[in-house]
């Protein structure tokens, strides 16, 4: 148990629809990341947050967005969807500084477009 | 920009054989390296991780060195078990502190 926590753990839903994904870092740990992993796209980095803050972007869909609370778990929106946006869906907390940089994986949230 | 490559899957073994994955890395610097795995229907556990060049890293009979003059992070284990079964991933923590991940190999051990 890596101690990041996500819900819900599947979610099917239809095209054009929105849901929200919820991740609960690990106690302690301020950095979230969200991470897709597609067959077709493989593990790509969606967005980070530190402390409330966004800090990083990478190849987040404009129909997607992040927020992180001040209890410091995240929720990733995903609005009108499509087929495409099939995929398990990881948030990871980040712990350490340094050399120490580890990031540790949710069990992920499987979403699934009909 | 920053990428890992690893070798294609997937990776069929008998019990007790020799694994190599092989894993190469194109970064500025020296990033920090990890391998993590994924065991079917599960999330993405790490496995090992180097944080500078020659440092090795070891975990559950797993190894993986960090070789800079071959921008290198193979992973090796000397015998191994149907339950070491999974999909394993290479990645790199860039500057950032984001990680990216090469494409996962796939490993099944067949008793």
């Amino acid at each position: 148990d890596s101690g990041v926590t996500q819900t819900p753990k599947h979610l099917i839903t239809a095209t054009g629809q929105r849901v929200t994904l919820r991740c609960s870092p690990r106690s302690g740990d301020l950095s979230v990341y969200w991470y897709q992993q597609s067959l077709d796209q493989g593990l790509q980095f969606l967005i980070q947050y530190y402390n409330g803050e966004e800090r990083a972007k990478g190849n987040i869909l404009e129909r997607f967005s992040a927020q992180q609370f001040p209890d410091l778990h995240s929720e990733l929106n995903l609005s009108s969807l499509e087929l495409g946006d099939s995929a398990l869906y990881f948030c990871a907390s980040r712990a350490g500084g340094g050399v120490l940089e580890t990031q540790y994986f949710g069990p992920g949230t499987r979403l699934l477009v009909l | 920009g920053d990428s890992v490559t690893q070798m294609e899957g997937p990776v069929t073994l008998s019990e007790e054989a020799f694994l190599t994955i092989n894993c190469t890395y194109t970064a500025t610097g020296y990033p920090s390296l990890f391998w993590y795995v994924q065991y079917p229907g599960e999330g993405l556990q790490l496995l090992l991780k180097a944080t500078k060049a020659d440092d090795k890293g070891s975990n559950k009979g797993f190894e993986a060195t960090y070789r800079k003059e071959t921008t290198s992070f193979h992973l090796e284990k000397g015998s191994v078990q149907v339950s070491d079964s999974a999909v394993y991933f290479c990645a790199l923590m860039d500057s950032s502190y984001k990680l990216i991940f090469g494409s996962g190999t796939r490993l099944l051990v067949r008793p």
